[in-house]
């Protein structure tokens, strides 16, 4: 079965500080994910990327970076919480580029709050 | 562009009744068709897709979607709940040919609550 890990369930931060979310998939796969949870809006795209040091925006990109460095993880960056980017925070995994009926393998979430 | 809508915010229904989550979606290109269940305090899964051949499409736990191309709808089904399935459900769609990327568009999520 295809693993997605998130680093952390909860996470509690202040206001200014770069806060890191870190994602690992164990299954190789190309294509890796960040989404936003909020209730009444379902899930927004933040980045995605489909290789090593490959990365495109989303939706909701703004206030968001993100690093690739190797296959298996893909890291989400708050540059400067603020508390507007309190949320639920998504990675997903899926195979290949291009391939759109591989499904996305998602972990169990963030719940960060920036106090 | 792709849009997809869950015209139900909340389905409350009786453990063993049928149930019916719809949506609806938006695209000028032809797309590819999913289902994800979210239980609480967990990640998403996928119930179940819709890739092409046949419009109805049976997917894990019981449940069943069926593509209606014509009323760009995409509805799932369930004939008899279990308290078990209590959780929220997302649509979403994703582009076919060469202009996908793997994106998905998922649609505002339906929270089907079981009562005993």
């Amino acid at each position: 079965d295809v693993k997605v890990t998130q680093s952390s369930r909860y996470l509690v931060k202040r206001t200014g500080e770069k806060v890191f979310l870190e994602c690992v998939q164990d299954m190789d796969h190309e294509n890796m994910f960040w989404y936003r949870q909020d209730p009444g809006l379902g899930l927004r795209l933040i980045y995605f990327s489909y290789d090593v040091k490959m990365k495109e925006k989303g939706d909701i990109p703004e206030g968001y970076s993100v690093s690739r460095e190797k296959k298996e993880r893909f890291s989400l960056i708050l540059e400067s919480a603020s508390t507007n980017q309190t949320s639920m925070y998504l990675c997903a995994s899926s195979l290949l580029q291009g391939t759109p009926n591989q499904p996305q393998h998602f972990g169990d979430g963030t719940r960060l709050s920036i106090l | 562009a792709q849009s997809v809508t869950q015209l139900d915010s909340q389905v409350p229904v009786f453990e063993e009744a049928p149930v019916e989550l719809r949506c609806n979606y938006s695209s000028s290109v032809s797309v590819y068709l999913f289902w994800y269940v979210q239980y609480p305090n967990q990640g998403l899964q996928l119930l179940l897709k819709y890739l092409s051949g046949s419009t109805l499409v049976k997917g894990i736990n019981g449940f069943e979607a069926e593509f209606n191309k014509s009323q760009t709808s995409f509805h799932l089904r369930k004939p008899s709940v279990h308290i078990s399935d209590t959780a929220e459900y997302f649509c979403a769609v994703s582009q076919r040919g060469s202009g996908n990327t793997g994106k998905l568009i998922f649609g505002q999520g339906t929270t089907l609550q079981v009562k005993p």
